[in-house]
């Protein structure tokens, strides 16, 4: 059966440190990859697409790669912020699903000053 | 614009009853979709609609649910009759067709109702 799978346990890093999240899949050919960000009590809030030929996307600390050979895309917050305390969360979808989209279970960060 | 709009923001309600979420996705937004959040399934599709139609229901869990989107500006997800493992935060989400390939529009997300069944 499809599995997309990310770090359920917490991940501690000190701030200014990069912070690195996995997001790994089975029996699944994305077509494209999205991260969101969610604060407790709120929905989440988009932040990044990746495609699947394309390697690497950034937008400002924010860097996303995606292999679909390994079949895994890495998040990465550089210089990272108490601000950044969250949970991330990604979500694939399929060429032939439409506008579906199907989340991880989510790795939530936290950023210790 | 005021972003996604979800009511109530919290219910509680016994098994049994009838419940019905409500959501005004964003003015201009063509796709409304009803996702489902808990510790233990994670955040879980249940339908979604395009241009009020709806397009893929798979996600329901049975007929106990049921939405409804009679316009463009308001949607329904009603539980009849609800159980206690129904309990989970329920967000509406839209997006607005770019153009772009599908499975590439960015969701916007509401704040949920946090539904509790007792």
């Amino acid at each position: 059966s499809q599995k997309i799978e990310q770090n359920s346990e917490a991940l501690n890093i000190q701030e200014g440190k990069t912070a690195t999240l996995t997001c790994n899949y089975t029996n699944y050919s994305p077509a494209y990859l999205q991260w969101y960000r969610q604060d407790p009590g709120r929905g989440p809030v988009f932040l990044l697409l990746i495609r699947e030929n394309e390697k690497e996307k950034r937008k400002e600390r924010l860097k996303v790669t995606f292999d679909t050979t390994l079949k895994q895309s890495l998040f990465h917050i550089t210089a990272s912020q108490p601000a950044d305390s969250a949970t991330y969360l990604c979500a694939l979808s399929r060429r032939a699903a439409g506008n579906k989209l199907t989340f991880g279970g989510g790795t939530r960060v936290l950023v210790k000053p | 614009d005021a972003g996604v709009i979800q009511s109530p923001r919290h219910e509680v309600t016994e098994m049994g009853q009838e419940v019905t979420l409500r959501c005004k996705p964003i003015s201009g937004h063509d796709y409304l979709f009803w996702y489902r959040q808990t510790m233990m399934r994670g955040l879980e599709l249940l339908i979604y609609f395009n241009n009020n139609v709806p397009i893929d229901d798979s996600g329901m869990p049975e007929d106990r649910f049921s939405a409804k989107m009679p316009n463009a500006s308001f949607s329904t997800l009603k539980i009849q009759p609800s159980e206690p493992r129904d309990s989970a935060v329920y967000f509406c989400a839209s997006s607005f067709s770019s153009g772009g390939p599908m499975g590439t529009d960015t969701q916007y997300f509401g704040p949920g109702t946090r539904l509790t069944v007792l």
